[in-house]
């Protein structure tokens, strides 16, 4: 079975610009949730999703951050403007709702470095 | 609010020793669930255990045990026998169910587990 994939797994941008990470859930999960990962501020949860709709982005930094799920097999997370502390490994992991299963399994990863 | 603190920032053993990673969390809830994740080199975090508030049995699998004692609100994680291939960054994660039925998971700092020959 796939389990999360994401892309890009790199992306190196400058500041100012528009970036885009995608991921694809494992199929048949109704949640989906991304992370942020740095040093200083360790994994951060940004927004879920149930059922392609956010639940909780209350972790979303600012503005320039969002986040979309059009269907049940993509989710976009944007960030635009983009800025050198946007840095981060941006995790993506999706799990399913069913009564007892609440693992979330995570994608690889998108390292996002900003100059 | 949860918590969770792994008050252990970095282990280092020779091959072979066994070693035990400390969780210790803080919620409210009486219903959650407790997971550690390993963060290997290659940067992915592998799922390797959910545990619910409700089962303070202590689990085995293969080298790696679990042991849930919630007087003490911990759940730590012994590797026996520990291998180079253990060395990554540990993950303690906490989830309560108050706020839906696949919440938020909280997760600790982290401890960064360095196994040599």
């Amino acid at each position: 079975d796939a389990g999360v994939i994401q892309s890009p797994r790199h992306e190196v941008t400058e500041m100012g610009q528009e970036v885009t990470l995608r991921c694809k859930p494992i199929s048949g999960h109704d949640y989906l949730f991304w992370y942020r990962q740095t040093m200083m501020r360790g994994l951060e949860l940004l927004i879920y999703f149930n059922n392609n709709v956010p639940i909780d982005d209350s972790g979303m930094p600012e503005d320039r951050f969002s986040a979309k799920m059009p269907n049940a097999s993509f989710s976009t997370l944007k960030i635009q403007p983009s800025e050198p502390r946007d840095s981060a490994v941006y995790f993506c992991a999706s799990s399913s709702g069913l009564a007892v299963r609440y693992e979330q399994y995570f994608g690889p990863g998108t390292r996002l470095t900003v100059t | 609010a949860q918590k969770v603190t792994q008050a252990q920032t970095e282990i280092s053993v020779v091959e072979k020793e066994d070693v035990t990673l400390d969780c210790v969390y803080e919620t409210r809830d009486t219903t959650y669930y407790l997971f550690w994740y390993k963060q290997p080199p290659s940067g992915e975090l592998v799922f390797l255990i959910r545990r619910n508030s409700f089962d303070e049995q202590n689990e085995i699998s293969g080298r790696y045990s679990w042991n849930f004692q919630k007087s003490t609100s911990s759940f730590n994680f012994t590797i026996t026998a520990s291998q180079v291939v253990d060395s990554a960054v540990y993950f303690c994660a906490l989830s309560e169910t108050s706020t839906g039925t696949a919440s938020k998971l909280t997760f600790g700092t982290g401890t960064r587990l360095q196994v040599t020959l």
